[in-house]
């Protein structure tokens, strides 16, 4: 499969644990964008990366959450001490270098987290 | 800031009709992309459409198109000839700039049922 890669799929985890979510882009593709989407809504942008850089985290919360997207490696969202309202689906994509303004954003299946 | 604004949270349209879905979008910037991703039942975005600012003609993609009216800041969807299997949400985002690499804002989406 050829396309971007999230994993897992769904996850669950206890107020107070640590999600990591994981994001292999397509093949050719150095940049990487992570969106939550709570139900019912649509996908809110949190952060852009390119390899070892964080290019635009204007839609991170300020606490608990990072990213990375490492020289080798998937791109990995770090949620620490989880609260219910973390409780989304978080979409990863991805687009290729210097790519031109028709080129859309690919997106991963996404991973449902859920917080008991 | 940009924005997105789709009117129908619901529609509810009949086999082998034609729909459209509205999308009204809100920039100051003169160069921007709008796209339409389509999010079926089981949770994944896939791309439909892309129009550029500066593109004088209506995309087309199959039965989808893209009524752009760029005075009136809309870019409806149209799906001709609609199948059971286009029931889903659909979410109209805009992208600022013409550069590939620059987040998306993401309208609140649409739910299309088609009946048989």
């Amino acid at each position: 499969n050829a396309g971007v890669m999230q994993n897992p799929r769904h996850l669950v985890r206890r107020r107070g644990q640590e999600a990591r979510l994981r994001c292999s882009p397509m093949k050719g593709h150095s940049h990487v964008y992570w969106y939550r989407q709570l139900p019912e809504e649509g996908l809110k942008f949190m952060v852009y990366l390119q390899k070892e850089n964080i290019i635009d985290e204007s839609g991170m919360p300020k606490e608990r959450f990072s990213a990375e997207f490492p020289k080798e490696g998937p791109s990995i969202l770090r949620i620490q001490q989880v609260v219910r309202g973390d409780s989304a689906a978080y979409f990863c994509a991805s687009s290729p270098p210097g790519g031109a303004g028709n080129q859309p954003q690919h997106f991963g299946d996404g991973t449902r987290l859920s917080i008991l | 800031a940009q924005k997105i604004t789709q009117t129908q949270p619901g529609m509810f349209v009949q086999e082998k009709e034609a729909v459209t879905l509205d999308c009204t979008y809100d920039t100051s910037d003169q160069s921007y992309g709008l796209f339409w991703y389509k999010q079926p039942s089981s949770g994944e975005m896939i791309f439909l459409i892309y129009q550029g600012s500066y593109d004088e003609q209506n995309a087309t993609e199959g039965r989808y198109s893209l009524n752009f009216q760029k005075a009136r800041k809309s870019a409806n969807l149209v799906i001709s000839a609609s199948q059971l299997g286009d029931s889903a949400m659909y979410f109209c985002a805009m992208r600022e700039g013409l550069k590939g690499a620059q987040k998306l804002v993401f309208g609140q989406g649409t739910r299309l049922t088609i009946n048989p």
